[in-house]
């Protein structure tokens, strides 16, 4: 089983709609979540970080589920603006190392 | 002006050269990372590097070597590039805690 797993997508959403996509986890010990934004040949930039009792900025709510070891997020109103890959990642020990998933690519529509 | 700068930013080489990717930072952050990104996958870490007296590899270091020449400089070499180390290239930072920030990324291209 892969570390992470994320779907690639894309996901093709008219502006205005909400959008939620998941990602997995195989170490249970982990303990640091993000989510990272991607735009197409750009460096990843921090979305926000996921807390274990979820976090809402602005249109964007991430979700932590241990029990199933995934993690989610949720925008809502979507704008042409939203449209890039979103990067599920973790931290795997105490030094910081993070684990990347390969990301879910969001096209949002006119 | 960008916190972390990476050099060059696109790089065409041919088989067995050298090749070295550089990175400065003006974050004054101590940690330092070097990933690669392909089409597909996650990053992968290459090298990290938490203090100019320590360097460690990442989960992809083999026909990769670096130099943290100051805290704020962190440079990745190839010794003799192959084509299957075509990549997008991302020098990080990070200031202890496991947020990281990321330079523009040098796209390498080997023939």
């Amino acid at each position: 089983r892969k570390e992470v797993e994320q779907d690639p997508g894309p996901f093709n959403v008219p502006e205005g709609a909400t959008v939620a996509f998941n990602c997995t986890y195989s170490n249970s010990a982990s303990q640091s979540f993000f989510w990272y934004r991607q735009d197409c040949r750009k460096e990843p930039k921090l979305l926000m970080s996921v807390y274990s009792s979820g976090n809402e900025d602005g249109r964007f709510t991430a979700q932590l589920n241990r029990a199933s070891q995934y993690i989610s997020l949720l925008i809502r109103d979507s704008k042409l603006s939203d449209s890039a890959t979103y990067l599920c990642v973790f931290e795997e020990d105490s030094n910081y190392q993070l684990i990347w998933g390969a990301g879910t690519k969001l096209i949002i529509k006119p | 002006d960008a916190d972390v700068t990476q050099t060059p930013r696109n790089r065409i080489t041919k088989t067995g050269k050298r090749i070295m990717l550089e990175c400065s930072q003006t974050k004054g952050h101590d940690r330092m990372y070097w990933y690669r990104q392909d089409p597909g996958l996650g990053l992968r870490l290459i090298y990290y590097s938490f203090d100019v007296k320590d360097i460690n590899k990442g989960e992809i270091s083999d026909g990769y070597s670096v130099s943290r020449q100051a805290q704020a400089k962190f440079s990745l070499s190839l010794e003799s590039a192959i084509p299957n180390q075509t990549a997008l290239y991302f020098c990080a930072t990070s200031d202890g805690t496991a947020k990281q920030f990321f330079g523009p990324g040098t796209r390498l291209t080997v023939l």
